[in-house]
């Protein structure tokens, strides 16, 4: 798996959208970019995935770079429900695991 | 996607004795994974369990310690032996989900070692 970078954490004002950010320059051709969150005290969501075309889904978006060395998860109008430790992970769909990293602890304030 | 069960939710033991945390799923899948959350920490993959063949597990981790059972193709147990209080954590259990929902985890076990 290719390492991945995130802030540590990151403030986001109720109703506006949150941008996370992570940086995968050493990603390869054959891994994908997933996005997964963990509430408190819950195990983790899976919220989106992507290989190079950006992607929406009723959850967020997720914009990849063109050289595909950073992406960028959008949560549009972000809710109190949305605080959580968000992960990025680059992987290839036959690694049949999953690498985590630390994550960005998104904190929704209203 | 695939629906975990796992239990039990929590548990507090005392050092010394052994917890088998039990993982089942609604759908047959082939590999399931158990990992650790340490507190305050990220999730670290124990080991990858597939049914038919014995456990595959990671760095840092031995079957002694955690040993796995697969029975079957919905079902996983993970035992904690021989506890310490380094051993507090958060165990869970995913499976890869299907199609397009990456990965399912369980709601994950609290284990409070005392």
């Amino acid at each position: 798996d290719a390492k991945t970078t995130q802030p540590p954490s990151m403030d986001c004002a109720e109703g506006r959208a949150a941008n996370l950010p992570c940086n995968h320059s050493t990603i390869s051709g054959n891994e994908y970019v997933y996005w997964y969150r963990q509430i408190h005290s819950q195990g983790p969501q899976y919220i989106i995935h992507g290989l190079k075309n950006n992607e929406t889904n009723e959850m967020a978006s997720l914009i990849i770079t063109e050289d595909r060395k950073s992406s960028t998860l959008i949560l549009p109008h972000a809710t109190l429900r949305d605080t959580a430790v968000y992960y990025c992970i680059a992987t290839s769909k036959g690694a049949q695991k999953l690498v985590f990293g630390q994550g960005t602890r998104l904190t929704i304030n209203p | 996607s695939a629906v975990i069960s796992q239990k039990p939710s929590r548990d507090i033991c005392q050092r010394g004795t052994s917890l088998t945390i039990q993982c089942q799923v609604d759908s047959q899948v082939t590999m399931m994974f158990w990992y650790r959350q340490q507190p305050g920490q990220s999730l670290t993959l124990i080991a990858t369990a597939n049914q038919g063949s014995e456990a595959t597990y990671e760095s840092g981790f031995v079957i002694d310690k955690f040993p796995i059972s697969r029975p079957n193709l919905t079902f996983s147990t993970l035992t904690v032996s021989n506890m310490s209080p380094e051993d507090s954590s958060i165990y869970l259990c995913s499976v890869e989900g299907g199609g397009s929902y990456g990965y399912t985890f369980g709601s994950g076990t609290r284990l409070t070692v005392v």
